[in-house]
């Protein structure tokens, strides 16, 4: 199993602002994944993060609203940027386990005003 | 998408009952993961089934796969007060990258004691 660390837990932003959330595995994979998960539905995939190249991004998510790091095999942010209201959501990043189920974080609790 | 879909939305039952939830899927799958959530928080993998299964368990669950109706259901058996979630069917496409999963907009169970 993997632990993941991600911070922060939640967050409450201006329209406009941007906001990093830290993503921090308790041992070496290959891919990290971050998924959304708006209000009341189901959870979407953004991208997937390789380290050493650039993110596989989902349709409808860009690189320009959603930029991400991966520096190294154990640590990943995602960026949301110039927030909208719309943008509030659970933000959660995961790892693939054995027998590929995923190994989620405790979540970002994101609310745009 | 293959976006699973959940039946009922929300449920409803005392200790000790069992709770049983349903999910449908559109498209052929690799396999069929439930999840399960806590207070919006970080989603914890309960069990998974291959597309050549047609049941197994794993303690009080018990999930059944039946490909012909492109359906799932998760059984949970002599249900606690602890067992309140919402709880997610995802599936994973034949050919899909490890890690992207669809996921349903998931069954609200709550258990009174």
């Amino acid at each position: 199993s993997a632990v993941i660390s991600q911070k922060p837990s939640r967050d409450i932003c201006q329209r406009g602002t941007s906001l990093t959330i830290q993503c921090q595995v308790d041992s070496q994979v290959t891919m990290m994944f971050w998924y959304r998960q708006q209000p009341g539905q189901s959870l979407t995939l953004i991208a997937t993060a390789n380290q050493g190249s650039e993110a596989t991004y989902e349709s409808g998510f860009v690189i320009d609203k959603f930029p991400i790091s991966r520096p190294n095999l154990t640590f990943s942010t995602l960026t949301v940027s110039n927030m909208s209201p719309e943008d509030s959501s659970i933000y959660l990043c995961s790892v693939g386990g054995t027998n590929e189920k995923l190994f989620f974080g405790s979540g970002t609790q994101l609310s745009v005003l | 998408s293959q976006q699973g879909e959940e039946d009922p939305q929300a449920l409803s039952i005392q200790e000790g009952e069992n709770a049983t939830m349903n999910c449908s899927y559109k498209t052929s799958i690799n396999n069929l993961q439930w999840y399960r959530q806590n207070s919006g928080r970080g989603l914890v993998h309960l069990i998974l089934i291959r597309s050549n299964e047609r049941e197994k368990h794993s303690g009080r669950l018990r999930v059944t796969l039946d490909t012909s109706k492109k359906s799932s259901s998760l059984l949970i058996t002599a249900s606690r007060a602890a067992d309140t979630a919402s709880y997610f069917c995802a599936t994973s496409d034949r050919g899909s990258t490890l890690g992207r999963l669809y996921f349903g907009r998931g069954t609200q169970l709550t258990v009174w004691p």
